[in-house]
């Protein structure tokens, strides 16, 4: 079946550094793909997606961008601030029916001033 | 701000009682979900309705049931509850089912079961 695998947290960066997040999945056909952010004790929003391959999502400075020869959305940014502090789901919707996600187990970023 | 609220927030039951949450969509959307998301792990698909259907379960026992009402609002009941039940309860919406649709969340409902 479908699934989302991330890197393992918790990432600790100092401010300004520069953030990788790995994400890579197992999907059959052409899933879309996410990347979304939950700050302490909220709920989810989305930061990008991207829905074909070799799509490029960005927002707020983040990047992912579809690789479907590696089978990986990547989230980058290239100057990492104290607020960008959170946890990062990759997810993946391979449902032509529903579009339900699939979501990764979450990376926890922490970045210190 | 999604548009998407839940309540309650924060509840507590105890194992073997039966709990009712509820979201209001965002407006004009038809397609609202819910997720359980246990902590430290990712949100799982509990099940999807669409136009006041279910349009599709992940795998979650029968006791995990839900209704859309008309103005496409929407309700998840779980019956006999069991202590593994204690998690976060989020509620998404989107303007239609379907891939590439964009999901927007709600805040969520805690819900501690002792």
């Amino acid at each position: 079946g479908n699934s989302v695998t991330q890197m393992e947290g918790p990432v600790t960066l100092s401010e300004e550094a520069f953030l990788t997040i790995n994400c890579t999945y197992t999907a059959t056909g052409y899933p879309s793909l996410f990347w979304y952010v939950q700050y302490p004790g909220e709920g989810l929003q989305l930061l990008l997606k991207a829905t074909k391959a070799d799509d490029k999502g960005s927002n707020k400075g983040f990047e992912a961008t579809y690789r479907k020869e590696t089978t990986s959305f990547h989230l980058e940014k290239g100057s990492v601030q104290v607020s960008d502090s959170a946890v990062y789901f990759c997810a993946l919707s391979g449902s032509s029916n529903t579009g339900k996600l699939i979501f990764g187990q979450g990376t926890t970023l922490q970045v210190k001033p | 701000e999604t548009g998407v609220t839940q309540s309650p927030t924060h509840l507590i039951k105890t194992r073997g009682q039966q709990v009712t949450l509820r979201c209001s969509s965002q407006s004009g959307h038809n397609t609202v979900s819910w997720y359980q998301q246990a902590l430290g792990q990712g949100p799982q698909f509990i099940f999807q309705y669409y136009r006041e259907e279910e349009n599709g379960r992940g795998n979650f026992p029968p006791r995990f049931s839900g209704l859309q009402f008309p103005n496409y609002s929407s309700e998840l009941n779980v019956n006999a509850l069991e202590l593994d039940d204690s998690a976060l309860y989020l509620c998404a919406s989107s303007l239609d089912a379907g891939q590439g649709n964009t999901i927007y969340f709600g805040e969520g409902s805690w819900l501690t079961v002792v």
